[in-house]
C-alpha cells in the first residue's frame, strides 16, 4: 500500500520555464512534508519541508504548496536551471511515526538547456 | 564537517553469504535511520535508533536483518544468508534530535546478491 505517491516519473522543462512536482498522500497521520533530491550515486539531499499547519513555504527558487483537504502537495521550482536535473522525492513524516520518513517513488526532472 | 559516511559503497555477495554494512553518522546527532532502497523505488524505511536503542525495527524485512549502534555513534546492518531480493541500495540517515530535524543521508551501499 503506497502512502505516498508520485504519479508521474518523469518531467521534462525547458530551462528558464516552471517545473511542478506533484505528490499525493493517503495517510492522514502525515503532519509534515519534505522534498528530497537525488543525484546518481549520492544519497538523497533535503530541498525544503512544510508542516500540516502552512499551506506554503518558500525558499529561493523552490515553493512548496500543501493542500490537506486534497491530501496532495507540489513543488515547484522557478526558473529552472540544469543542475536542477535529477530525482525528486517526496516524503513524509506521521506525528505517531518514530521520525521514519515515507517516501514517494521519485520523479526524474530533466532540464533541457 | 563530515557528513554521513558508508562503507563499502559498493557490495557483492554470493547467495547465502553474511554481509555487514557500515554507517558513520553526523558527529553529534542522537538519531539514525536505515532506509533500503531497491531500483526505481523510493527509499523504504527499515530500522531507527535514538543513541543506542532501536526504538523501531518494523520495516526490517525478516530475522535474516539485524542493526546495531552500540556506543550511539557507529551503526552496523548486519544480512545473514543474503538472497537476491536482498540486492538494492542501504542508505543510512542521521538527525540531530527532534522529529522534524532534517535527515542527512549518507550515500549508500549498493549491494548485489548474485
Amino acid at each position: 500500500d503506497q502512502q505516498v505517491k508520485q504519479n508521474s516519473p518523469s518531467l521534462s522543462v525547458q530551462e528558464g520555464r516552471i517545473s511542478i512536482l506533484n505528490c499525493d498522500y493517503t495517510n492522514s497521520m502525515f503532519d509534515y512534508f519534505l522534498w528530497y533530491k537525488k543525484y546518481p550515486a549520492e544519497g538523497p539531499t533535503f530541498l525544503i519541508s512544510i508542516s500540516s499547519i502552512k499551506d506554503k513555504n518558500e525558499d529561493g527558487r523552490f515553493t512548496v504548496f500543501l493542500n490537506k483537504s486534497a491530501k496532495h502537495l507540489s513543488l515547484h521550482i522557478v526558473p529552472s536551471q540544469p543542475g536542477d536535473s535529477a530525482v525528486y522525492f517526496c516524503a513524509a513524516i506521521s506525528n505517531f511515526g518514530n521520525e521514519k520518513l515515507t517516501f514517494g517513488t521519485g520523479t526524474r526532472l530533466t532540464i533541457i538547456p | 564537517g563530515a557528513g554521513v559516511s558508508q562503507s563499502p559503497r559498493y557490495k557483492v555477495a554470493k547467495r547465502g553469504q553474511d554481509v555487514a554494512l557500515r554507517c558513520d553518522p553526523i558527529s553529534g546527532h542522537v538519531s539514525l535511520f536505515w532506509y533500503q532502497q531497491a531500483l526505481g523505488q523510493g527509499p523504504e524505511f527499515l530500522t531507527y535508533f535514538q543513541n543506542e536503542a532501536q526504538l523501531d525495527k518494523s520495516g526490517l524485512p525478516s530475522d535474516r536483518f539485524f542493526a546495531e549502534r552500540p556506543e550511539g555513534s557507529v551503526s552496523t546492518l548486519k544480512i545473514q544468508r543474503t538472497q537476491k531480493e536482498d540486492s538494492a541500495v542501504y542508505l543510512c540517515a542521521s538527525s540531530f534530535q527532534q522529529s522534524t530535524d532534517t535527515q542527512y543521508f549518507g550515500p549508500g551501499t549498493r549491494l548485489t546478491v548474485l
